[in-house]
């Protein structure tokens, strides 16, 4: 079956402009993950969809970020005002719901962002 | 403030030989843990998770848990040029479904 899909691919934008990454997650996937990579690090996690529970944001680093899942399915993660600092890949990740804590979690392709 | 900690490396290792992957974890509540694969420029992939103490064994990898000593391992056998890649080491402690990450070990199988 189909993965977790992401759009664009690549994305280059000029500093202050706001950006939109969609995520569409594997089908019947209940939960819905948003990481940064930033070159040569580790994942840092933004924000956590489950079903039609409220997220969990604490991941956010700013104002400027914010994320919707419409419908259960599909995810926008959005960049206001961008900056250069916001460089990095974006990774979309979702899980079947299954016992707390063991599902696997499939990523996505990623959003390659690049602030001028 | 929860913590995974993996040694960054690179680790290299002749082909054929087996590598050794380490990660520790500071939560002792944690309950599941589990072993991505990253190649440079692409997605992490699964490779393994591993919930009991002990070890695990899927084909040439092999993933051990301590609790009490609070960490995981992953080994590979027979290690081949195409295991080259980031391993990344993720926790769960098990009240929600996020993850903790470590930053990852860079693996170099040399032919």
């Amino acid at each position: 079956g189909a993965g977790v899909s992401q759009s664009p691919s690549n994305k280059v934008t000029e500093k202050g402009k706001d950006v939109e990454l969609r995520c569409d997650p594997i089908s019947g996937h209940t939960a819905l993950y948003w990481y940064r990579q930033s070159l040569g690090q580790g994942l840092e996690f933004l924000i956590y969809f489950q079903g039609n529970s409220a997220p969990d944001k604490s991941g956010l680093p700013s104002d400027r970020f914010s994320a919707e899942r419409t419908g259960g399915s599909v995810s926008t993660l959005t960049i206001q005002r961008t900056q250069q600092e916001d460089s990095a890949v974006y990774l979309c990740a979702s899980s079947l719901a299954g016992e707390k804590g063991r599902e696997t979690q499939y990523f996505g392709p990623g959003t390659r962002l690049l602030v001028l | 403030q929860k913590e995974v900690e993996q040694n960054s490396g690179p680790l290299s290792v002749p082909e054929g030989a087996i590598a050794s992957l380490n990660c520790t974890y500071s939560d002792r509540v944690s309950q599941s843990f589990f072993w991505y694969r990253q190649y440079s420029g692409k997605s992490p992939e699964l490779i393994m998770s591993i919930y009991s103490n002990g070890d695990k064994e899927d084909g040439r990898f092999t993933a051990q848990l301590n609790k009490a000593s609070q960490y995981v391992s992953l080994l590979i056998r027979d290690s081949q040029p195409s295991d080259s890649a980031t391993y990344l080491c993720a926790v769960n402690a098990g009240n929600n479904r996020k993850l903790i990450w470590g930053l990852g070990t860079s693996l170099a199988v040399n032919p």
